[in-house]
């Protein structure tokens, strides 16, 4: 299964547009970018996800690089309710016939007011 | 409309025992997937279940096992509980109509089950 690299942390003011990158170097053609992110005590919440275009939505934009091997979620304005550890998410297809997810550690994003 | 339900969302073992954890998903969703949260391994996959099919399996010992019931309600299971079993379970459904098209499909998660080997 494809892997996904991501900082361990990035800090960020309030207001100010936050980059998480994630690393997918092997990326395989059918294989969609997702972002989640977790807040203690909570389960993964979705964030955005694409296959090959960049994606907006109302929580945040994704650039997804040319080559596919690398994708950036992008924050526009940083809230404090927006520290939270991102998850970068391969769901690729499997030989059992479905989509299965292969999560990175994670960046814990840290906003300060 | 409700979310994921994941009970109990705390229980403590002892090792040797057995744990089931059940999950509710979404009114709709026939996909349901687990996953192990902890500190050392990070989010690791589980399994899938879909129409109650088991679709994947991860990586982990028979000692783990699910099933989903028709009502697309699905409950995990531990068998022999080991001291590195102490997590946090997690559950998500999606809206996965055809196989083919559930890599897009968005996964909606519970808050999980803390689960405590001592």
């Amino acid at each position: 299964d494809a892997k996904t690299t991501q900082p361990n942390s990035m800090e960020s003011n309030e207001e100010e547009p936050v980059h998480l990158p994630c690393n997918h170097s092997t990326i395989s053609g059918t294989d969609y970018i997702h972002w989640y992110r977790q807040l203690p005590s909570q389960g993964p919440e979705y964030v955005i996800h694409g296959l090959t275009s960049n994606v907006n939505n109302r929580m945040a934009s994704l650039a997804i690089a040319e080559d596919r091997k690398s994708s950036t979620l992008i924050l526009h304005r940083a809230t404090l309710r927006d520290a939270a550890v991102y998850y970068c998410i391969l769901r690729g297809w499997s030989s059992g016939g479905s989509y299965i997810p292969t999560f990175g550690r994670g960046t814990s994003l840290i906003v300060h007011p | 409309k409700a979310g994921v339900t994941q009970t109990p969302r705390y229980l403590i073992k002892t090792r040797g025992q057995q744990v089931t954890l059940s999950c509710s998903p979404i009114s709709g969703h026939r996909s349901v997937s687990w996953y192990q949260q902890t500190p050392g391994q990070g989010l690791q996959f589980l399994f899938e279940y879909f129409s109650e099919t088991q679709r994947n399996k991860g990586n982990f010992p028979g000692r783990f096992s699910g099933r989903q019931f028709s009502n697309s309600r699905s409950e995990m299971n531990v068998s022999t509980l080991e001291l590195g079993d102490s997590a946090l379970y997690l559950c998500a459904s999606s809206s996965a109509l055809r196989t083919d098209s559930s890599g897009a499909n968005v996964l909606t998660f519970g808050a999980g089950s803390r689960l405590t080997v001592l």
